[in-house]
């Protein structure tokens, strides 16, 4: 069965930087376009990058552009999110998720993983 | 970017009965419309996309309606594992945006 797990979350300053980890199975990861979501306490979901199958395109929420970045290595299977002069306002749960179409990007997401906390704070 | 905007906040209902989950944008998306559920600590579950397409192993009694600005998702008879929030999501324009969300709770 498919499964995301994401890692690397943790308690960082502001100004600092955090690479976040999925690691996924149960699927050609290769086929797929790859997505991060974050969840701040309370609130609810906002969409925060993507990644084609092939990484060769990449989008961002407009908020984040030029701090984040996105990768992926598909012969490890993994996803990455790159998090640059992390703020306050960042403090969210990040999911991955992966796309449903097969190469398409399409935003919707047919699995998440249970996500990994990122705080900041001084 | 598109303002999806969901009602009500909160939706209190009674195991068995039915419950009707809205959800608007601010402009046309056709039909291209998801809506997932989260409960505590977890991920949120696709239920539906398309606006009426239910995902894999989502049960009959969740559907999804509608198309343009209006839609609207109902869960026909309630069980114990539906309490939970409810978003939608547009997917029709860059970047997808997520409403802020339907609490269903027990009554």
């Amino acid at each position: 069965q498919v499964q995301l797990v994401e890692s690397g979350g943790g308690v960082v300053q502001p100004g600092r930087s955090l690479r976040l980890s999925c690691e996924a199975s149960g699927f050609t990861f290769s086929n797929y376009a790859m997505h991060w979501v974050r969840q701040a306490p309370g609130k609810g979901l906002e969409w925060v990058a993507v990644i084609s199958h092939d990484g060769k395109s990449e989008f961002f929420a407009d908020s984040l552009k030029g701090r984040f970045t996105i990768s992926r290595d598909n012969s490890k299977n993994t996803l990455y999110l790159q998090m640059n002069g992390l703020r306050a306002e960042d403090t969210a749960m990040y999911y991955c998720a992966k796309d449903i179409r097969f190469v398409v990007v399409t935003a919707v997401h047919d699995y998440w993983g249970r996500g990994t906390l990122v705080t900041v704070s001084s | 970017e598109i303002a999806m905007t969901q009602s009500p906040a909160t939706l209190s209902v009674f195991p068995r009965e039915g419950a009707t989950l809205s959800c608007r944008a601010n402009q046309s998306v056709g039909n291209k419309v998801a809506w997932y559920q989260q409960k505590p600590g977890q991920g949120p579950r696709l239920l539906v996309y398309g606006a009426s397409t239910r995902a894999t192993g989502v049960p009959a009694r969740f559907s999804g309606s509608g198309s343009g600005t209006e839609f609207t998702l109902t869960i026909s008879s309630l069980q114990s594992e539906d309490f939970a929030v409810y978003y939608c999501q547009q997917f029709n324009k860059w970047p997808p945006t997520f409403g802020q969300g339907t609490k269903v709770e027990i009554k």
